[in-house]
C-alpha cells in the first residue's frame, strides 16, 4: 500500500517556465513533507520542506503548497532551469518534535528541461 | 564540512553471502538512517539509529541489521544475501536536536547480489 504517490512518471517542461510536481499522501499521521531532489549517481539532496501548520513555504526559486485537507502538496520551480531536471522525490513524516523518523518516499518523477 | 559518506561505492556479491555497507554522518549530526532504493522505485526505509541503538524499523527482515559506533558512523549488515537484495543502499543523517526533520543523504551503494 502506498503512502505517498507521486503519479506522474515523467514531466517535460520548457526552460523559463513553471515545473509542477504533484505529490498525494494517504497517511493521516503525516505532519511533515519534504521534496528531494536526485542526480543519476548521487544521493537525495534536501530541497524545500513544509509543516502541517503551513500552507506554503517559499525558497527562492521553489515553493511548496499544502493542501491538508485534500492530502495533496505540489512543488513549484518557477523559472524552470536546465540544471533542475533530475528526478523528484516527494518524502512524508509524523512529525516528531526534534526527532528524525525514518521518512516514507513516492516514486518519484522525473523532471526534463528542455531548452 | 564533509556531507555524509558512504563505503564502498559498488559491490558484487553471491546469493546466500554476508554484506556489510558502513557510513559517516554528516559532521554534528547523531541520528543514522539506513533506506534501501530498488530500481524505479523510491528510497524505502530499513531502520534508524540514535545513541547506538535501533530506534525505529522499516517492514524489512531481521536479516538486516546495523550498528551504531560511539563516532556516530553506521553500519548496515545484511545476511544471506537474495537476488532481490540488489538496489542502492542510502544512508542519511540527521541531528536529534532539530526543529525539524531533514535528512541528509550520502551518494550510496550500489549492491548487485548475482
Amino acid at each position: 500500500d502506498q503512502q505517498v504517490k507521486q503519479n506522474s512518471p515523467s514531466l517535460s517542461v520548457q526552460e523559463g517556465r513553471i515545473s509542477i510536481l504533484n505529490c498525494d499522501y494517504t497517511n493521516s499521521m503525516f505532519d511533515y513533507f519534504l521534496w528531494y531532489k536526485k542526480y543519476p549517481a548521487e544521493g537525495p539532496t534536501f530541497l524545500i520542506s513544509i509543516s502541517s501548520i503551513k500552507d506554503k513555504n517559499e525558497d527562492g526559486r521553489f515553493t511548496v503548497f499544502l493542501n491538508k485537507s485534500a492530502k495533496h502538496l505540489s512543488l513549484h520551480i518557477v523559472p524552470s532551469q536546465p540544471g533542475d531536471s533530475a528526478v523528484y522525490f516527494c518524502a512524508a513524516t509524523p512529525y516528531s518534535g526534534g526527532g528524525a523518523d525514518g521518512l516514507t518516499f513516492g516514486k518519484g518523477t522525473h523532471l526534463i528541461i528542455q531548452p | 564540512d564533509a556531507g555524509v559518506t558512504q563505503s564502498p561505492t559498488h559491490l558484487i556479491k553471491t546469493r546466500g553471502q554476508q554484506v556489510t555497507l558502513r557510513c559517516s554522518p554528516k559532521s554534528g549530526h547523531d541520528t543514522v538512517s539506513w533506506y534501501q532504493q530498488a530500481l524505479g522505485q523510491g528510497p524505502q526505509f530499513i531502520f534508524q539509529y540514535y545513541e547506538e541503538e535501533e530506534r525505529q524499523r522499516g517492514n524489512f527482515p531481521d536479516r538486516f541489521s546495523g550498528h551504531q559506533f560511539p563516532n556516530y558512523s553506521s553500519e548496515l549488515n545484511v545476511n544471506a544475501l537474495l537476488l532481490g537484495d540488489s538496489a542502492l543502499y542510502l544512508c542519511a543523517s540527521s541531528f536529534r536536536g532539530a526543529l525539524f526533520d531533514e535528512q541528509y543523504f550520502g551518494p550510496g551503494t550500489r549492491l548487485t547480489v548475482t
